[in-house]
């Protein structure tokens, strides 16, 4: 089962512009994580914030946590064509790492 | 250093028939982690394992299995194939004990598809 959902399932914005991705959870946790997916490939690990932190940065992106509404949010500043993925939150249940669906970001060039 | 290393990339197997993935972590990664996407159920955990021993198991048949080598190479057996196995199986590697905590290096996986 997965424990993670993010919205928007689909997200298509203009190269330059800024994407939002948000992850609701549904358990409590000592941390989440982000992931990016190119298509067909392995995953790529983006930022780990945990839980008694309220936002994290990592060059282009920020990654924000509210426990309290069980959400976290990704926003991809000043978005590049190459930016163009999936993008998966991750948490723990019974200290596994769950995924939820995915973002489907489209950078247009 | 080399990344995590999936083997075969591309398998095709008909039905009823077994077949066995292999995963080779990253250098001095003792976890490693096996999940399932699919675009129906996108991407769903298996089994966890760290020293050798199974920590965690997804919600899968017990068709699905999977060991760990002292080496901490794992490979995942599934048996008695379906076509609803048809996926992208994914190997992950960490340094800590549990991949929650710690960031998971993913390898490129293997492709199935059942016929």
């Amino acid at each position: 089962s997965q424990q993670g959902e993010e919205d928007p399932q689909a997200l298509s914005i203009q190269e330059g512009e800024n994407a939002t991705m948000n992850c609701s959870y549904k358990t409590s946790i000592n941390n989440l994580q982000w992931y990016r997916q190119n298509s067909g490939r392995g995953l790529v690990h983006l930022i780990l914030i945990r839980s008694n932190e309220r936002e994290k940065h990592s060059g282009r992106l920020r990654v924000t946590l509210d426990t309290s509404k069980k959400s976290s949010s990704l926003l991809i500043t000043a978005s590049r064509a190459a930016d163009t993925a999936s993008y998966f939150c991750a948490t723990g249940i019974n200290n596994d790492m769950r995924f939820g669906a995915g973002t489907r970001l489209t950078v247009k060039p | 250093k080399a990344g995590v290393t999936q083997t075969p990339r591309y398998l095709i197997k008909t039905r009823g028939q077994q077949v066995t993935l292999s995963c080779s972590p990253i250098s001095g990664h003792r976890s490693v982690s096996w999940y399932q996407q699919t675009p129906g159920q996108g991407l769903q955990f298996l089994f966890e394992y760290f020293s050798e021993t199974q920590r965690n198991k997804g919600n899968f048949p017990g068709r699905f299995s999977g060991r760990q080598f002292s080496n901490s190479r794992s490979e995942m057996n599934v048996s008695t194939l379906e076509l609803g196995d048809s996926a992208l199986y994914l190997c992950a590697s960490s340094l800590g004990q549990q991949t929650i905590n710690t960031e998971a290096f993913f390898g490129q996986g293997t492709r199935l598809t059942v016929v």
